[in-house]
This record gives structure tokens, C-alpha cells and sequence, in this order.
């Protein structure tokens, strides 16, 4: 079964720390998503990639095709950025648009 | 404003009374998905559309039915609900390239909290 697996399940971290969370898949995918979902439970799209790396303001994405790995990155971390970051991939095969989900991980930012 | 609208928001039932979740999405977007997040479990994807009378089952369709007769819309039907289904549902929909291009970022609804009793 095709399966993606986040860590860590839980983070908590000081305000201003470095956060990496991450993302490992079992084959090969087209295309890996990363999404905040806030404490009030709505959904945003931070970042979608199929190879190489993005970056918006303080949030760098990053994927290793050949490692089957993706890793989000959080600089100078704030309080506003507590969330769960859960990772979602589209698996290899075009004409296949399902998308798998990890379980998420919740961050907490504390000041 | 671009948006993905959900009805209703929040909904206790009971079980067997059929009920009807509506999305709405103004952006024109091909696309459009139902998720449901449970505790443990995470988002799973129920049903997908590429585009008009185009849909495919995702990895929970059990127990639920979809339709796509307008670009806009994409309900999701459950014909008989059950107590397993009480869970929170999101509605998705994003621009769609098709073949070897992935999908575009999605846009997401603001949930329906469903409870069936």
C-alpha cells in the first residue's frame, strides 16, 4: 500500500527556533503538497513541488526525489505559525489524481 | 473573492435520513475534491473530479455518492448515513493541466461538521 508518513507527530518549539518537519512517501509520486491547517480548523495550500525547492517569506520547501523525502522548514518561527502541517502526494502515475495524506504534525510556537 | 463555499457548516442527523453536503467554487476550477478528517486517521480523499460528468472514487468512497453536472458544483451525497461517517468534511478544488502536470495548489472549503447519530 502506498503510504506517507510525517515527523515528528509533535513539536514544540521557542519563538524564533529553526522548525523542520517532514515528510517520507513509499514510491513515486508527481507531485508532494504542504498544508497549514489553523486551530480553527481551515485549510491552506502553503506549497505544492515535484522536484527541487520553494520558498515564501519565511517557509522553504524541499524534495529529494530519489530519497522519496520532503522536508518544510520554518525560519525565525512565531506563535502565528502554530498549526498542523500535514503533507499530501499524488502518486506517479498521470491520470491517477488521488492525493494520500500524512496524519499531520501539530507545532506549537511558544513566545 | 475567490472562495469554496460549503452547506452547511454544521449538521446532526440521524441515521438513514438522506442527507446532501453542497460545494460551490467561483474560480472556474476543473478539479474538485471531498476529503474527511478523522481524529487519528488524518485527511482522506472520498471522491475526485477532474472536470464536468468526470469523477473517481478516492480511498473512502463507502457509503457516499457524487455528481458533477456544473463546473461550480460537486455535492456530496450520503444516501443512507451511518454513525461511521460522523466526521469533518472539506470540499477542495484547484486549476487542472492534466497528463504529467500535477495538479495547482488547492483551495479549500471551511468544513461541514457532520454528526449523525
Amino acid at each position: 500500500k502506498n503510504e506517507v508518513e510525517q515527523s515528528p507527530q509533535n513539536l514544540t518549539a521557542q519563538e524564533g527556533e529553526f522548525i523542520t518537519i517532514n515528510c517520507s512517501y513509499s514510491v513515486g509520486i508527481s507531485a508532494l503538497h504542504w498544508l497549514q491547517q489553523h486551530p480553527g480548523g481551515g485549510i491552506v495550500s502553503l506549497f505544492m513541488l515535484s522536484s527541487g525547492k520553494k520558498k515564501h517569506g519565511r517557509l522553504i520547501a524541499t524534495i529529494n526525489i530519489q530519497e522519496k523525502h520532503s522536508s518544510l522548514h520554518i525560519t525565525a518561527s512565531h506563535p502565528r505559525d502554530s498549526a498542523v502541517y500535514i503533507c499530501a502526494v499524488r502518486w506517479g502515475n498521470f491520470g491517477n489524481e488521488k492525493l494520500t495524506f500524512g496524519t499531520g504534525t501539530r507545532l506549537t510556537i511558544i513566545p | 473573492e475567490a472562495q469554496v463555499t460549503q452547506n452547511p457548516r454544521y449538521l446532526i442527523t440521524v441515521t438513514g435520513k438522506k442527507l446532501t453536503v453542497t460545494c460551490s467554487q467561483n474560480m472556474n476550477h476543473e478539479y474538485m475534491s471531498w476529503y474527511r478528517q478523522d481524529p487519528g486517521l488524518g485527511l482522506r480523499q472520498i471522491y475526485y473530479s477532474m472536470n464536468v460528468e468526470v469523477t473517481d472514487k478516492g480511498d473512502v468512497p463507502e457509503g457516499y455518492k457524487v455528481s458533477r453536472k456544473e463546473k461550480r458544483n460537486f455535492p456530496l451525497i450520503l444516501e443512507s448515513p451511518s454513525p461511521n461517517q460522523t466526521s469533518l468534511y472539506f470540499c477542495a478544488s484547484s486549476l487542472y493541466k492534466g497528463g504529467p502536470y500535477p495538479n495547482q495548489p488547492q483551495h479549500f472549503g471551511d468544513g461541514t461538521r457532520l454528526s449523525i447519530l
